[in-house]
C-alpha cells in the first residue's frame, strides 16, 4: 500500500486528454511538500516530468501539466500520443515517516 | 554528459550482504543529495534511502531501515548502498537518482541512472 494514492491505469484516445489523480494526507503533499512527476516508458528508468507540482523541465512538451490542491496533486496530459503510454509516477516528501514517498503507479494506456 | 551508473547487483541468498555503487559523471557531486530507489518486478519504485551532500544528513525508508547503510565518497563521485541481511522481498532494480538539492528532504529526482537488478534466492 503506497503512501500517495493513484489509479492503477487510465485510458485516452490518440488527441484526447486525460489526468492522473495522486492523493495523499496532513503529513505530505498537505503539508506543503511539493509534488513531482515522473514518467517510466517500458524498460527504462524514470525520467523527470513535472517537478515542484506545476514545472516542467526542459525538453517536456507543454502538452503535460501539474496542479496541487489541498492533499491532492494532479497530472494532466492533453493531445494524447501514441508515444506517451508509459507508467507515470507521483512523488513526494512525508514528514511521519521523514523521507520521500511516491504512488503506487498509473499505467496509461493509448487507444 | 550528467551519468550516473550502478553497479554491484547480482544473485545473493537471503541473509547475505552486498554493496551496491554508483559512479556520478558530468556533475559537481558533491553539490547534491542522492537518492536509492528500488523497483521489484512488475511493481512500482520505492524511495529507499538519501544522503545530503556531506552526508550529515540520512533517511531509510522503514523497510530497510537497520539493515541498509546509503554512504557516499565526494572525492571518488561515489554513491553506495551497504544492503545486510537481505530478504526476498528486497529483490529489485536498484536505481541511484540526483537530488535536485543539497539536502534530500523536499526534493525531487532529476537525473537517473539506468540501475542494477539484485536477485535474492536460494
Amino acid at each position: 500500500q503506497s503512501v500517495l494514492t493513484q489509479p492503477p491505469s487510465v485510458s485516452g484516445a490518440p488527441g484526447q486528454r486525460v489526468t492522473i489523480s495522486c492523493t495523499g494526507s496532513s503529513s505530505n503533499i498537505g503539508a506543503g511538500f511539493d509534488v513531482h512527476w515522473y514518467q517510466q516508458l517500458p524498460g527504462t528508468a524514470p525520467k523527470l516530468l513535472i517537478y515542484g507540482n506545476y514545472n516542467r523541465p526542459s525538453g517536456v512538451p507543454d502538452r503535460f501539466s501539474g496542479s496541487k490542491s489541498g492533499t491532492s496533486a494532479s497530472l494532466a496530459i492533453t493531445g494524447l500520443q501514441a508515444e506517451d503510454e508509459a507508467d507515470y509516477y507521483c512523488q513526494s516528501y512525508d514528514i511521519s515517516l521523514s523521507g520521500g514517498v511516491f504512488g503506487g503507479g498509473t499505467k496509461l494506456t493509448v487507444l | 554528459e550528467v551519468q550516473l551508473v550502478e553497479s554491484g547487483g547480482g544473485l545473493v541468498q537471503p541473509g547475505r550482504s552486498l554493496r551496491l555503487s554508483c559512479a556520478a559523471s558530468g556533475f559537481t557531486f558533491d553539490d547534491f543529495a542522492m537518492h536509492w530507489v528500488r523497483q521489484a518486478p512488475g511493481k512500482g519504485l520505492e524511495w529507499v534511502s538519501g544522503i545530503s551532500w556531506n552526508s550529515v544528513s540520512i533517511a531509510y525508508a522503514d523497510s530497510v531501515k537497520g539493515r541498509f547503510t546509503i554512504s557516499r565518497d565526494n572525492a571518488k563521485n561515489s554513491l553506495y548502498l551497504q544492503m545486510n541481511s537481505l530478504r526476498a522481498e528486497d529483490m529489485a532494480l536498484y536505481y541511484c537518482a540526483r537530488s535536485n538539492r543539497p539536502v534530500y528532504p523536499d526534493s525531487y529526482m532529476d537525473v537517473w541512472g539506468k540501475g542494477t537488478t539484485v536477485t535474492v534466492s536460494s
